[in-house]
């Protein structure tokens, strides 16, 4: 079935570091793809979306590429802070709309 | 515009006892979807509802847990009787295309409970 694989955590980087969390799926047909964040006593939230191959989503500074032929979805951002300090889901859309989650990654982010 | 609210945000009980979760989406969401969030895991559809029909109930352990959604609004996850696997984070999520294509999902805060 549908799957999604994420890089372990935690990550842990200074401020103003470049941050890369890796997201690989494996999917029938062509899904569309999400990363969610939850930060500390918050529910979840979209981040970026992805709908189709060579799409790229981006908020907040954060960026992901759709790559249909390394079947992959990895989020970066160029400068992190504080505040960007969550855990990060990566999903992709099986059936009816249903949300498919990765694992989820840590990012612990240090002045 | 108001959230999805769930109820009660934390729960305790003993293994073998039943519990129940409330959730009110938010406000004209015809799609429902009740999660699992195991610690350490990413959240796992349990049942999906278009407005008070089922769409996607193949992941819910059907001889324990049950959902409704009477009116097409609120919906209520009740488990009976509780395992020590159990222990979760229950995810409520709504969104609005009525067809249940692609549309972005709103989520709840959670409830969290403890099997002990």
């Amino acid at each position: 079935g549908d799957s999604v694989t994420q890089m372990e955590g935690p990550v842990t980087l200074s401020e103003e570091a470049f941050l890369t969390i890796n997201c690989t799926y494996t999917a029938t047909g062509y899904p569309s793809l999400f990363w969610y964040v939850q930060y500390p006593g918050e529910g979840l939230q979209l981040l970026l979306k992805a709908t189709k191959a060579d799409d790229k989503g981006s908020n907040k500074g954060f960026e992901a590429t759709y790559r249909k032929e390394t079947t992959s979805f990895h989020l970066e951002k160029g400068s992190v802070q504080v505040s960007d300090s969550a855990v990060y889901f990566c999903a992709l859309t099986g059936g009816y709309n249903k949300l498919i989650f990765g694992a989820g990654t840590r990012l612990a982010v240090h002045p | 515009e108001a959230g999805v609210a769930q109820s009660p945000r934390y729960k305790i009980i003993e293994k073998r006892q039943s519990v129940a979760f409330w959730c009110n989406p938010i406000s004209g969401h015809a799609t429902l979807y009740w999660y699992q969030q195991i610690l350490g895991q990413g959240p796992k559809l349990l049942i999906q509802f278009q407005n008070n029909g089922v769409v996607d109930d193949s992941q819910l352990p059907k001889d324990r847990f049950s959902a409704e959604r009477l009116k097409g609004v609120d919906s209520t996850l009740k488990i009976q009787p509780a395992k020590l696997e159990d222990s979760a984070v229950y995810l409520c999520a709504s969104s609005s295309n009525p067809q249940g294509g692609l549309d972005e999902q709103f989520f709840g805060p959670g409830t969290r409970l403890t099997v002990l």
